[in-house]
């Protein structure tokens, strides 16, 4: 089946730091990915929609100059947390559509645990 | 707008028992997509079932069963026999629009299901 890789899935930096977080679909194309943020025993919260070859679209109340979102191919999206700070401690996670008509669910990566120190 | 509930924060069950997880959804969308997810302690999201809002047919795969009713705007899910390993959170989710993977998907608060043995 369809496979989403994001990595890495655990990084800890220091305050300031920028990290950068990549999420690929690794036996198809994806046009669209979405990035998601979790907060320890929290829902996802949608972030952003990354559109191969466009810009992201942001969801309200995402910093768009924190978030900088490329999804430069089409098996390729980056999401880097620019001068991250403890309070951007999260989980992130990525899916990505495959999108053979009506009928097909995203696909989720595993997450990537970013702590900030 | 969209809105999934999730009323039960945390459930606790012995193992062997059934136990029904609830959602309720609102969208003023007449074609929507509503998803089960589990994510266990690991952190990754399962895919457990989707439904779009044609398809008021119940559903049992094995051990689950989903219960969709548009008039109460209910898609509930029931684990029958629970064991161990169904302790996870369930999110419950929908998605509005052509039912492409492209979707935006929000997701509920989530529910916490520990199974003891």
């Amino acid at each position: 089946g369809a496979v989403v890789s994001q990595h890495p899935s655990w990084v800890i930096c220091k305050s300031g730091t920028s990290v950068k977080i990549e999420c690929r679909s690794l036996d198809f194309q994806a046009t669209t990915m979405f990035w998601y943020r979790q907060f320890p025993k929290q829902s996802l919260m949608l972030m952003a929609t990354s559109n191969e070859g466009s810009k992201a679209t942001y969801e309200q109340g995402v910093e768009k100059d924190k978030f900088l979102i490329n999804h430069a191919s089409l098996t390729l999206s980056t999401l880097t947390v620019t001068s991250a700070h403890p309070e951007d401690s999260s989980f992130y996670i990525c899916s990505a559509g495959q999108d053979r008509g009506a009928g097909q669910p995203q696909h989720f990566g595993d997450g990537t645990r970013l702590s900030i120190l | 707008a969209q809105k999934v509930t999730q009323a039960q924060t945390e459930i606790s069950v012995v193992e062997k028992e059934d136990v029904t997880l609830d959602c309720v959804y609102e969208t003023r969308d007449t074609t929507y997509y509503l998803f089960w997810y589990k994510q266990p302690p690991s952190g990754e999201l399962v895919f457990l079932i989707r439904r779009n809002s044609f398809d008021e047919q119940n559903e049992i795969s094995g051990r689950y069963s989903w219960n969709f009713q548009k008039s109460t705007s209910s898609f509930n899910f029931t684990i029958t026999a629970s064991q161990v390993v169904d302790s996870a959170v369930y999110f419950c989710a929908l998605s509005e629009g052509r039912g492409t993977s492209y979707d935006k998907v929000i997701f509920g608060p989530g529910t916490s299901l520990s199974v003891i043995p």
